[in-house]
């Protein structure tokens, strides 16, 4: 079954670096996610793409915080200037058509030091 | 301010029971809900979409319920087996939208 698959695993990086989180999306969608998790805390929205442009974002989502779709295939979320409080899980998601379910990948672990 | 909250944090109960877990909403009336399951370090993974109009969904072991009047859906689980320890996520979202999640239930099946 086809799947979102999200590199790397695990993110180590200094504070106030910026890092770029990676994500293929499943080939055929057409809306895609990106969401944080913070440990022991819910799945928090912080932006969706769809048609080339965001759609939607959150008030986390500022300006610190970009996405892309460099290609056919890839979705990045970049963060330019990294805090501690960055520190989470990060999911990207995608889905085919706009009524029918998020599928996600398995995250990134970004550790902010 | 809309809200989706799940009442459990977690549930414990017997191998072979039917474990129900509750999703409430507030201040919106969602097209549909959605549910999810979450092993630890892993991305939600779907189970279960329920439209406004359909009182009942099932897949395998799965029941899902909603009900407009009480904003409110449970999630059953029957005859429930060890494997099914995770947490469980309620969600809400459609269209372009976002999904928003509830704070999860985190279910515990005892041998």
């Amino acid at each position: 079954e086809p799947e979102v698959t999200q590199t790397p695993s695990h993110q180590v990086t200094q504070m106030g670096q910026e890092v770029i989180l990676r994500c293929v999306p499943i080939s055929n969608h057409l809306y895609f996610y990106w969401y944080r998790q913070i440990l022991g805390q819910k799945v928090e929205f912080l932006v969706s793409f769809y048609n080339n442009e965001i759609s939607e974002k959150s008030e986390i989502f500022d300006d610190q915080f970009s996405v892309e779709r460099p290609d056919g295939s890839n979705f990045t979320l970049k963060i330019r200037s990294t805090k501690l409080e960055d520190s989470a899980m990060y999911f990207c998601a995608s889905r085919i058509y706009s009524n029918q379910p998020q599928h996600f990948g398995d995250g990134t672990r970004l550790s902010i030091l | 301010s809309q809200k989706i909250e799940q009442n459990s944090e977690a549930l414990n109960i017997q191998e072979g029971k039917t474990a129900t877990l509750t999703c409430n909403y507030t201040n919106y009336s969602p097209a549909y809900l959605q549910w999810y399951r979450q092993d630890p370090g892993r991305g939600p993974v779907f189970l279960l979409l329920i439209r406004e109009n359909e009182k009942e969904k099932r897949k395998e072991r799965l029941k899902v319920t909603f009900d407009t009047t009480l904003k409110q859906s449970l999630f059953h689980i029957t005859a429930s087996q060890p494997a099914d320890s995770a947490t469980y996520l309620c969600a809400w979202g459609g269209g372009y939208q976002k999904v928003t999640f509830g704070t999860g239930t985190k279910l515990q099946v005892i041998p």
